[in-house]
This record gives C-alpha cells, sequence and structure tokens, in this order.
C-alpha cells in the first residue's frame, strides 16, 4: 500500500532555530500533501495544504513566515519551523491522498509517522 | 455543534470482546468515511474507509456506514491487547479540494 515516510521522526533544538522536516511519498506521487499539527490528547489540526510546483495553502491562524512549505517535487514536500520558540513544540504529521477518485480514496488520506519536536 | 461528534473515552474492555466505536455527523455531504487506528507518539495509520455507504470488512475490523442516521460505526472483533490505541473517525467529501475532518478519537484499552 501507499506509505508515507517522515524524517527526522524526532528533534530537539534550541529556541531561535529553524528545523526541517521531511515527507517523503515511497513508491507513489503525491500532488498535493497536507501537514497537520497535533497536541497531546487532541485531534489533528490542519495547518497546511502542500501543492507540487505551487505556494501552499494556510489554514486560518497558521503563520506562513513561521512554517514554511516547499513542494518541490512529486515525492517530497518539507516543513521549516523557522526561529522556533517553545510554544511550537508539537507533534508534527504529514500526509497524502491515497487515490484518485471514486471508491479508489481520492479523498482518503494515508499518513507519515509524525515528527516530534521539542523546542528548548 | 462539532461536525463531527466521538466520545474520547477511555473505553475499557477485557480481551475477546467486541468493541464498538462509534461517530456521528451532521454534514449530510460527507461521502468518504474512514478509520484510523493511533499509538501514542505515532502517526495515525488508516484502518479503514467506506465511500458512500454500507458495510465493508477487513479480518476482525468492520466498519457500517449508516447515512441515514448520519452515524457510523467501527467494530473490533476477539479484541487484543495490541488494539489498544486511539481510535479517530474522518470524513470528507468528495472532489479533490475536500478536507478531512476528524472526530477528536475515542482511547480504547484492551486489558488481559
Amino acid at each position: 500500500g501507499a506509505v508515507v515516510s517522515q524524517h527526522p521522526s524526532w528533534v530537539i533544538c534550541k529556541s531561535g532555530t529553524s528545523v526541517k522536516i521531511e515527507c517523503r511519498s515511497l513508491d507513489f506521487q503525491a500532488t498535493t500533501m497536507f501537514w497537520y499539527r497535533q497536541f497531546p490528547k487532541q485531534s489533528l489540526m490542519l495547518m497546511a495544504t502542500s501543492n507540487e510546483g505551487s505556494k501552499a495553502t494556510y489554514e486560518q491562524g497558521v503563520e506562513k513566515d513561521k512554517f514554511l512549505i516547499n513542494h518541490a517535487s512529486l515525492t517530497l514536500s518539507t516543513l521549516t519551523v523557522t526561529s522556533a520558540h517553545p510554544e511550537d513544540s508539537s507533534f508534527y504529521i504529514c500526509s497524502a491522498r491515497l487515490g484518485t477518485g471514486g471508491a479508489s480514496g481520492a479523498n482518503v488520506l494515508t499518513f507519515g509517522a509524525g515528527s516530534r519536536l521539542t523546542v528548548l | 455543534q462539532k461536525e463531527v461528534e466521538q466520545d474520547p473515552g477511555p473505553l475499557s474492555v477485557p480481551e475477546g470482546a467486541i468493541v464498538s466505536l462509534n461517530c456521528t455527523y451532521s454534514n449530510s455531504a460527507f461521502q468518504y468515511f474512514m478509520w484510523y487506528r493511533q499509538y501514542s507518539r505515532k502517526g495515525p495509520e488508516l484502518l479503514m474507509y467506506t465511500y458512500s455507504s454500507g458495510n465493508k470488512e477487513d479480518g476482525r475490523f468492520t466498519a457500517q456506514v449508516d447515512k441515514s442516521s448520519k452515524y457510523i460505526s467501527l467494530f473490533i472483533r476477539d479484541s487484543q491487547p495490541s488494539d489498544s490505541a486511539t481510535y479517530l473517525c474522518a470524513m470528507s467529501y468528495t472532489g479533490t479540494a475536500s478536507k478531512l475532518t476528524f472526530g477528536t478519537g475515542t482511547r480504547l484499552q484492551v486489558t488481559l
């Protein structure tokens, strides 16, 4: 089945530094990827939609200058948390669409394993 | 009122029990219905999805969608301790621009 690989799985950084998280679709092409954030014991919150070859679409309230998204190829999207602060500490998860339409699962997402960011 | 309602639990059952997890929703335009399992500190894992209505079975798991009642269920037969996790329901419309709407997740604990 479709697999999404995310790296790193865990990162600790100092306040003020930037951290890049990679999301790769293995064995399939993903023109669209999604970045979520999850706080402890809460559900997933969509941050942005990453589109290959174009600018990402950010959800209301998400700072696009803080969370830079680049989708340079059909298999790779990156999320860079710039000038990270302790309040940015969270679990970040990327995902990609499973299929292309109808019953094949166009709007079903498969998720990466997540990246836990801790900002000191 | 949230678009998708899900009891957060926790739900504790003995090993071997049949587990019933449920979500209700308010938007009749939803067409995709998904169940994800999430272990602690891991990303959600897709268990099953249903397009439109009906039932779907995969091993010990059965997903049911009742669009007339706006109610979906996930049944787990012969539950195992390894099934202990948070189960998230999610829904979306047709159309590739549609985003997923998640339930809050139900935490399940299967005890020995």
